[in-house]
C-alpha cells in the first residue's frame, strides 16, 4: 500500500462547479499535511497547509480527518485557472524530514 | 528575487553517460533535496540533506549521488546514466524540512536517457 494515496481523476468539471479530491494516508503518526498545485511542466506550489480544525481560503477549503486518516480539498466556483495537478502531501513524524508526495489528481475545468 | 535554481532545464544523455544536475538556493534554507516525477508516480525522494556536510538517502537513491559543501548548492549526479532514469528532476528547499515547513521548489530538469 502506497503510504499517500490520492483520487486518480482526471477529474473534468464545468466553470463554476465544485469539486472535491480526497486523500489518505498510512502513518497514523503524520505530522504536517499541505495541498500543493502543479501546472502542466512545470514546479509544484505550496496550495495551503491543512490544520486539524480544517481551514479556508477564499475558494479553497482543507479538511483534515485524523481518525479516518484523510485529508481532503474543496473548490468551490471553479475557474479555468484551476486546472492543475493537485499533489497531497503529508509530513510523516519520524524525526527525520521525509516528505511523502501522492501521485496527484488532474483537474481540468471548462468553459 | 532567485529562489531555487536548477541547471540546466534540459538534457539528453547516453547510456551510461554521467552528468550532474546544478541546484542553488539563496533563502539560507538548511533542508534540501532531489525528487524524481515519473507519470502515475507522483515525486519520489532521491537524496536528501538537513545542512552543509550531511546529506541521507530517499526512497529511491540508487544510481545518484549528492554532496553538500555549502549552504546553497546541493549538486545531483548520475553515475552512468540508464534509461530508466528518464524523468523530471526537481530540487527543493525549506527553511527546516521538519512538520510544517512550506518547500520550495525550482523548475524542474528534464533528462532524457537513450
Amino acid at each position: 500500500r502506497k503510504e499517500v494515496e490520492q483520487d486518480p481523476g482526471p477529474f473534468n468539471v464545468p466553470e463554476g462547479a465544485t469539486v472535491a479530491f480526497n486523500c489518505t494516508y498510512s502513518n497514523s503518526a503524520s505530522q504536517s499535511f499541505f495541498w500543493y498545485r502543479q501546472d502542466c511542466r512545470k514546479e509544484p506550489k505550496l496550495l495551503m497547509s491543512v490544520y486539524s480544525s480544517g481551514n479556508e481560503d477564499g475558494r479553497f477549503t482543507a479538511q483534515l480527518n485524523r481518525a479516518s486518516q484523510y485529508i481532503s480539498l474543496l473548490i468551490r466556483d471553479s475557474k479555468l485557472s484551476d486546472s492543475a495537478t493537485y499533489l497531497c502531501v503529508v509530513i510523516p513524524y519520524t524525526g527525520g524530514f521525509k516528505t511523502i508526495f501522492g501521485a496527484g489528481t488532474r483537474l481540468f475545468v471548462k468553459a | 528575487n532567485a529562489g531555487v535554481t536548477q541547471t540546466p532545464k534540459f538534457q539528453v544523455l547516453k547510456t551510461g553517460q554521467s552528468m550532474t544536475l546544478q541546484c542553488a538556493q539563496d533563502m539560507n534554507h538548511e533542508y534540501m533535496s532531489w525528487y524524481r516525477q515519473d507519470p502515475g508516480m507522483g515525486l519520489r525522494l532521491i537524496h536528501y540533506s538537513v545542512g552543509a556536510g550531511i546529506t541521507d538517502q530517499g526512497e529511491v537513491p540508487n544510481g545518484y549521488n549528492v554532496s553538500r559543501s555549502t549552504t546553497e548548492d546541493f549538486p545531483l549526479r548520475l553515475l552512468s546514466a540508464a534509461p530508466s532514469q528518464t524523468s523530471v528532476y526537481f530540487c527543493a528547499s525549506s527553511s527546516s524540512g521538519g512538520p510544517g515547513t512550506e518547500a520550495f521548489f525550482g523548475q524542474g530538469t528534464r533528462l532524457t536517457v537513450v
